[in-house]
C-alpha cells in the first residue's frame, strides 16, 4: 500500500564505493524527484524526471546518475562515494499542478546514506 | 539569498499558538505549501494555498499569504506536544523549492 517506497532505508558504506538507491511509486504520477537532505535538514532538489525524461538536473556532481526505467521508478546511482555524500535522500512524486493535482509532492520515507 | 527563507527554530508552550513565517522570491509561484516532517520520516503535506487566496483555514491551521510582500505564514492554534516537528515552507512553479525548515518545539 505504500505510495512512494525507497530501498534501502539505511546504507552504510566506505568512501570510494558505488551504491544505488531505488524508488518506486504506485500513484500513477508522471513526475518523480530526488531530493537531498543534509544534516541541518536543508532539502535540496537534485533531479526531476517526467515520464522517464530528465527535466531538472541541478548542480550535482556527475558521480550521481539517475535512471528511470519507467515512469513508476526512479533510481539513483552514486559512484566513488565521498564523505560529503552522507545525507538522507528522499524520492518524491507528483501529478503536477494543473495536471490533475495541486503539485503536492508525495515523499518516500528517505534513505539514510552514511559514508565512512 | 535563498529562494525560500524561514527561521530555523521556534519554541512555544502547550496550548499557545505557534506562528511560523516564510518569505520567498518567486512571485510567479502558483501554489504555496506547508509540509511537516517528524523524526525519521519523510515530509507530509500539511496544507497548501493557491496564489490567488489570502487566507486558508483548516481546523487548527491558518495559512496567511501576503503576495505583495511575498510572505507566507502558518499559524497552529492550541499547539500540542504532538505538533513538535520540522515545518517546511515550499513554493511551486516549475518545480518545488523548500525553505530550510523551522524546528517547532512544544514544551508541556
Amino acid at each position: 500500500d505504500t505510495a512512494v517506497s525507497q530501498t534501502p532505508k539505511y546504507l552504510v558504506t566506505q568512501m570510494g564505493n558505488d551504491k544505488s538507491i531505488k524508488c518506486e511509486q504506485n500513484l500513477g504520477h508522471d513526475t518523480m524527484y530526488w531530493y537531498k537532505q543534509d544534516s541541518k535538514k536543508f532539502l535540496k532538489i537534485m533531479f526531476s524526471y517526467n515520464n522517464k525524461e530528465l527535466i531538472i538536473n541541478e548542480t550535482v556532481p556527475n558521480r550521481f546518475s539517475p535512471k528511470s526505467p519507467d515512469k513508476a521508478h526512479l533510481n539513483l546511482h552514486i559512484n566513488s562515494l565521498e564523505l560529503g555524500d552522507s545525507a538522507v535522500y528522499f524520492c518524491a512524486s507528483t501529478p503536477l499542478a494543473g495536471v490533475g493535482g495541486t503539485g503536492e509532492l508525495f515523499f518516500g520515507e528517505g534513505s539514510r546514506l552514511t559514508v565512512l | 539569498g535563498e529562494d525560500v527563507e524561514q527561521s530555523l527554530f521556534l519554541s512555544v508552550r502547550e496550548g499557545d499558538s505557534s506562528v511560523i513565517n516564510c518569505t520567498y522570491t518567486d512571485s510567479s509561484s502558483t501554489y504555496l505549501y506547508w509540509y511537516k516532517q517528524e523524526p525519521g520520516a519523510g515530509l507530509q503535506l500539511l496544507t497548501y494555498i493557491f496564489s490567488n487566496m489570502d487566507m486558508k483555514q483548516d481546523q487548527r491551521l491558518t495559512v496567511l499569504l501576503n503576495k505583495k510582500d511575498k510572505h507566507l505564514s502558518l499559524r497552529i492554534a492550541d499547539t500540542q506536544t504532538g505538533d513538535s516537528a520540522i515545518y517546511f515552507c515550499a513554493v511551486s512553479n516549475n518545480d518545488m523549492r523548500f525553505g530550510a525548515g523551522t524546528r517547532l518545539t512544544v514544551k508541556p
